[in-house]
């Protein structure tokens, strides 16, 4: 059974860091890629970014592009993602997701339950 | 960046129904649309893939038809159970983007 567990999310200053982890099991995790999905109070779902199966490629939202760091350790079969220069608009829940495939990007067919991440002084 | 419109909103349905939900394009997307479900406090659920193709363990009473910009997610003969969120989301460019959402609700 595919299982997506987050963790790390909770208080944030503005221009402050965060460290949010998704524990994955259930499947090959370096065969699919895996993404990071917010959704802000109220409002609607956002891609934020994603990962390669080897990590070697990685894509942003342009609102996260420079602040934030996805990454992964097959290892550990964690995804990881690092939140740098918080800002307010960055308060959420954030969601791991993995690719239904195995090559390319094709959205998502597992998500986990989120964790919630607010940026506040 | 690929927008995606999703209509309606909101929308209320009588169990037995049969309800359409759009989702168009800003721009050619092939059939790169998945839709998915998402209920309070659970996980969100993969109901279609690559616009058409029933994700294995869905009820056929879902359905998704389009292609280009034009997508429709179809629950027939609706039940209570499906009271839920709706979205779609696009995968055919970077950045991945997602529909507004739809909320269904069953009276």
């Amino acid at each position: 059974e595919v299982q997506l567990v987050e963790s790390g999310g909770g208080l944030g200053q503005p221009g402050g860091s965060l460290r949010l982890s998704c524990a994955a099991s259930g499947f090959t995790f370096s065969s699919y890629a895996m993404s990071w999905v917010r959704q802000a109070p109220g409002k609607g779902l956002e891609w934020v970014s994603a990962i390669s199966g080897s990590g070697v490629s990685t894509y942003y939202a342009d609102s996260v592009k420079g602040r934030f760091t996805i990454s992964r350790d097959n290892s550990k079969n964690t995804l990881y993602l690092q939140m740098n220069s918080l800002r307010a608009e960055d308060t959420a829940v954030y969601y791991c997701a993995k690719d239904p495939n195995t090559s390319g990007y094709y959205g998502f067919d597992y998500w986990g339950q989120g964790t919630v991440v607010t940026v506040s002084s | 960046e690929t927008t995606l419109t999703q209509s309606p909103a909101f929308m209320s349905a009588t169990p037995g129904d049969r309800v359409n939900i759009s989702c168009k394009a800003s721009q050619d997307i092939d059939d790169d649309m998945n839709w998915y479900q998402q209920k309070p406090g659970e996980a969100v659920i993969f109901i279609i893939q690559e616009a058409t193709t029933l994700v294995p363990g869905i009820p056929p009473r879902f359905s998704g038809s389009g292609y280009g910009t034009d997508f429709t997610l179809t629950i027939n003969n609706i039940e209570s159970e499906d009271a839920a969120y709706y979205f779609c989301l696009q995968h055919d460019n970077f950045p991945l983007t997602f529909g507004g959402g739809t909320k269904v609700e069953i009276k």
